[in-house]
């Protein structure tokens, strides 16, 4: 059983387009992020999600918008596609204790994503 | 200054060799702390957690010294399969909020 699955694993498509991307754990954890692994390998947090509430919002375009229909799901949506979007992006969920303190965080296989 | 700091590397050592790393973090709110590994082309995945006494997984020991603010991963009598990248998270008090830092890049070689 995929604990932290992601839809499509690779995605080309053009500049200016729309895409979306989509997360879903089945773990049971009340915390949801994406993360943005761009082509120097650095993994940079953009959002996230507690209890379907944002709670991080990283300095991200507003071209970027997540939408957490539920606890289980955190999706992306880019509008207008920009070169500088081709990255690869991870989804990751974990259940963090009241207060904060100590928990892992899962993350999924990651979408590579290409703007051509 | 980063809030998370690591050795850039890479570390290219031959198999046998007992290889450490550093990584430093900078907000003395930081609550938890961890190493990470992640393969080329793969997701992140917990190594393992870091506590103040220290603590030991086989060939792996990590070490924290919130004094310091400064974490540590040994890793002894490195195998082939332990090249990766390793990554240093810290989490801060409150939901959600991890930082990583840049990672170090580790190559062990025949």
């Amino acid at each position: 059983d995929t604990a932290v699955s992601q839809t499509p694993k690779y995605l080309v498509t053009q500049m200016g387009n729309d895409k979306s991307i989509k997360c879903e754990q089945n773990l049971g954890h009340d915390t949801m992020y994406w993360y943005k692994q761009d082509s120097k390998k650095f993994l940079k947090i953009m959002f996230s999600y507690n209890n379907k509430e944002l709670i991080i919002n990283e300095t991200v375009p507003n071209r970027f918008s997540p939408k957490s229909p539920d606890k289980a799901h955190l999706n992306l949506h880019i509008n207008s596609l920009e070169l500088g979007d081709s990255a690869v992006y991870f989804c990751a969920s974990s259940q963090v204790p009241m207060g904060g303190g100590h928990y892992e965080q899962y993350f999924g296989p990651g979408t590579r994503l290409t703007v051509t | 200054r980063k809030e998370v700091e690591q050795d850039p590397g890479p570390f290219n050592v031959p198999e046998g060799a007992t290889v450490a790393f550093n990584c430093t973090y900078s907000n003395s709110a930081s609550q938890s702390f961890f190493w990470y590994r992640q393969d080329c082309r793969k997701e992140p995945k917990l190594l393992m957690s870091v506590y103040s006494s220290g603590n030991e997984d086989g060939r792996f020991t990590a070490q924290l010294n919130r004094a310091s603010q400064y974490i540590s991963l040994l890793i002894r009598d490195s195998k082939l399969s332990d090249s990766a990248t390793y990554l240093c998270v810290v989490n801060l008090r409150g939901a959600g909020k991890s930082t990583f830092g840049d990672g170090t890049t580790l190559t062990v070689k025949p």
